[in-house]
This record gives C-alpha cells, sequence and structure tokens, in this order.
C-alpha cells in the first residue's frame, strides 16, 4: 500500500534553511506528481507546492513563492522541500501528498495519499 | 487572488443528514475545476473522500455523496455518525498548477 513518510520538522530560529523529507514507497514514485500541502496550527489546510512526476514543472502557491523549492530524487523516492529563509508564518504541519489518478490512470486533480505530516516551528 | 468558500461550521443529528457547500468567491464552480473532499480529525493526516465533483474514493462509505448544487460543489452525508465530527475541506483546481482549499467547516454530530 502506499506510504508516504515525512521528516525533517523541528523548532527552528528565524532567517534558518531547513529541508524536509518525504520517503514513499508502495507505488511507483517517478511516475506521479506530488505536492506539499500545510496546516498553521489551528488553521486550515494550505497547497503550498507542486512537481511534475520527472521534475519537470514546479508550481507554487504566492504566499511561498521566491522562499521555497520543491524538488524530488526519484532514485530514492524522495520528495523534498527546502525552505531558504524561515518566518514565523512557515510555523506549520506539513504534509506531503500524491496526485489522485482514476480506475484508468487519468490524473484527476485531487490528493489520493496523505504522510501524516511533520511539524515545522519557527521560533527565537 | 482566488478564495474558496465553506461554511465554518455546520451541525447534524445522528441518523441525520447534512450538505456542506463549497463556492468561489467570484464566479460558480463546475464540474471542471475538479472539486475534491477531504476529511480532518484533530491530530490526524486528511482523509481523502471525494474527487471529481462526485467519485468516493477507495473504502469511502456510501454516505459521503459528492455534487454540484447551483454554482457550488456540495458534500452530503446522509445518515451521520458521530464519528463523522471532523473538520471537512474542499479543495478546487483552479489552473495549471494552481489547487486551492476552502477554509474548512467544522461538522459536529449531536
Amino acid at each position: 500500500q502506499v506510504q508516504l513518510v515525512e521528516s525533517g520538522g523541528g523548532v527552528v530560529q528565524p532567517g534558518v534553511s531547513l529541508r524536509l523529507s518525504c520517503a514513499a514507497s508502495g507505488f511507483s514514485f517517478s511516475t506521479y506528481g506530488m505536492h506539499w500541502v500545510r496546516q498553521a496550527p489551528g488553521k486550515g489546510l494550505e497547497w503550498v507546492a507542486i512537481i511534475w512526476y520527472d521534475g519537470s514543472k514546479k508550481y507554487y502557491a504566492d504566499s511561498v513563492k521566491g522562499r521555497l523549492t520543491i524538488s524530488r530524487d526519484n532514485s530514492k523516492n524522495t520528495l523534498y522541500l527546502h525552505f531558504n529563509s524561515l518566518r514565523g508564518e512557515d510555523t506549520a504541519v506539513y504534509y506531503c501528498a500524491k496526485d489522485g489518478v482514476d480506475m484508468t490512470g487519468t490524473w484527476k486533480y485531487y490528493f489520493d495519499s496523505w504522510g501524516q505530516g511533520t511539524l515545522v516551528t519557527v521560533s527565537s | 487572488q482566488t478564495v474558496v468558500t465553506q461554511e465554518p461550521s455546520f451541525s447534524v443529528s445522528p441518523g441525520g443528514t447534512v450538505t456542506l457547500t463549497c463556492g468561489l468567491s467570484s464566479g460558480s464552480v463546475s464540474s471542471s475545476y475538479y472539486p475534491s473532499w477531504y476529511q480532518q480529525t484533530p491530530g490526524q493526516a486528511p482523509r481523502t473522500l471525494i474527487y471529481s465533483t462526485n467519485t468516493r474514493s477507495s473504502g469511502v462509505p456510501d454516505r459521503f455523496s459528492g455534487s454540484i448544487l447551483g454554482n457550488k460543489a456540495a458534500l452530503t452525508i446522509t445518515g451521520a455518525q458521530a464519528d463523522d465530527e471532523s473538520d471537512y475541506y474542499c479543495m478546487l483546481y483552479i489552473d495549471t498548477g494552481i489547487w486551492v482549499f476552502g477554509g474548512g467547516t467544522k461538522l459536529t454530530v449531536l
């Protein structure tokens, strides 16, 4: 079965860099787009970024554009999210999520599997 | 900036039926936005319920259904149970490489 395991979160100071990882298993990682979604404490879900199955395209939410970088290593079945300079408003649980397809394998623009999330707390 | 709207809260009696909606700050929601719905309980990851407006994700009971009602996407829960008490989020595919979640609806079953 699909398994997504995030890691790399913790308490960090403002301005530092950080890289989150999402280890994938149970599916053909290199054939699916992958997303990051975050949730600030007590708030709703916010889509953050997508990377195409082969890494050829990347898109970001306006709120993070220029500060976060999504990447992947298909040889390691791992998704990454790199923060250039963390801010307090980046404090959140970060989930990785797999692109959803229908029974025929057609992309349906939703997320069909989620990791358990990793908490990033930005505090001095 | 696109804003996806949801009722902040809703309540339903056990065994009752409730419909949660998902709209756009400007314009109508149609199937071309590929509306999807997610359920989340405190401290847990989201669970996928519905995609492409009305297709249930694997393992989701048929008392959850999706539709377009007027100019909004809708999630209907028929025969609500106590463990349906959760936060529900809709998500719309707005344009190439842009997904937006609604603010979520906190559903109380009492």
